[in-house]
């Protein structure tokens, strides 16, 4: 079955330290997508890639970091500069064809993070 | 940048009732406009989206939404709701940043269906 795999989906980690949630995708997608969910707060773009390679911040992007190396795959690390990691965080994937009018983000099934 | 409004982080019915989920957008231009449901601690899944092609739009699990530019609206509705609908809507609109087209999330409304 084509999907989006997120994992783990619970996360713990200790205040201070880096920790990096996974992202694959096997829908041969070229556009990958991280964002933050807060309860109330409806979903906000962290960083986004439209190749292999290439990534652009999204609305929210400090104190986080990702890469590009493979299609398949879009990790995203939570550094310790970032204040308030405590979230809900979603990788999607579209094919970035065409823009959104013919295009549609598929989203995974999210992971939790809490800082302890 | 764009905004998107969904009136009412909670709206509850009673099972068999009509479902009417609110979303506004700023805009002005016609954008693309989506609705995406999410269950308890899952992804999103998109329920339907518009670009321009029909006002009013059918999506999945018996859900429409019809777009009303003079109201700069996108309302989600349901004739009968089912216990099943019970989760969280989001509205979300296309924005061109950058030069790439990003979405935009309005903050959500949980949907409670009463037995």
């Amino acid at each position: 079955d084509g999907g989006i795999t997120q994992s783990p989906k619970y996360l713990f980690r200790k205040e201070g330290q880096n920790v990096t949630l996974s992202c694959e995708q096997n829908l041969n997608h070229d556009a990958m997508y991280w964002y933050r969910q807060d309860p109330g707060q409806g979903l906000r773009l962290i960083y986004y890639s439209q190749i292999v390679n290439d990534f652009q911040k999204g609305d929210i992007a400090e104190g986080y970091s990702v890469s590009r190396e493979k299609k398949e795959s879009f990790p995203l690390t939570v550094t310790s500069a970032q204040k308030n990691p405590t979230a809900f965080y979603l990788c999607a994937s579209s094919t970035g064809l065409g823009g959104f009018g013919t295009d549609t983000q598929y989203f995974g099934p999210g992971t939790r993070l809490t800082v302890l | 940048a764009q905004s998107v409004t969904q009136l009412g982080s909670h709206v509850s019915v009673s099972e068999g009732a009509l479902v009417l989920l609110r979303c506004n957008y700023s805009s002005s231009v016609p954008p693309y406009l989506f609705w995406y449901v999410q269950y308890p601690n899952q992804g999103l899944q998109l329920l339907l989206k518009y670009t321009s092609a029909a006002t009013l739009v059918k999506g999945i699990n018996g859900f429409e939404a019809e777009f009303k530019k003079s109201e700069t609206s996108f309302h989600l509705t349901k004739p009968s709701a089912h216990m099943s609908d019970a989760a969280e809507y989001f509205c979300a609109v296309s924005e061109i940043q950058g030069g790439s087209e990003k979405l935009v999330f309005g903050k959500g409304t949980k949907l409670t269906v009463n037995p």
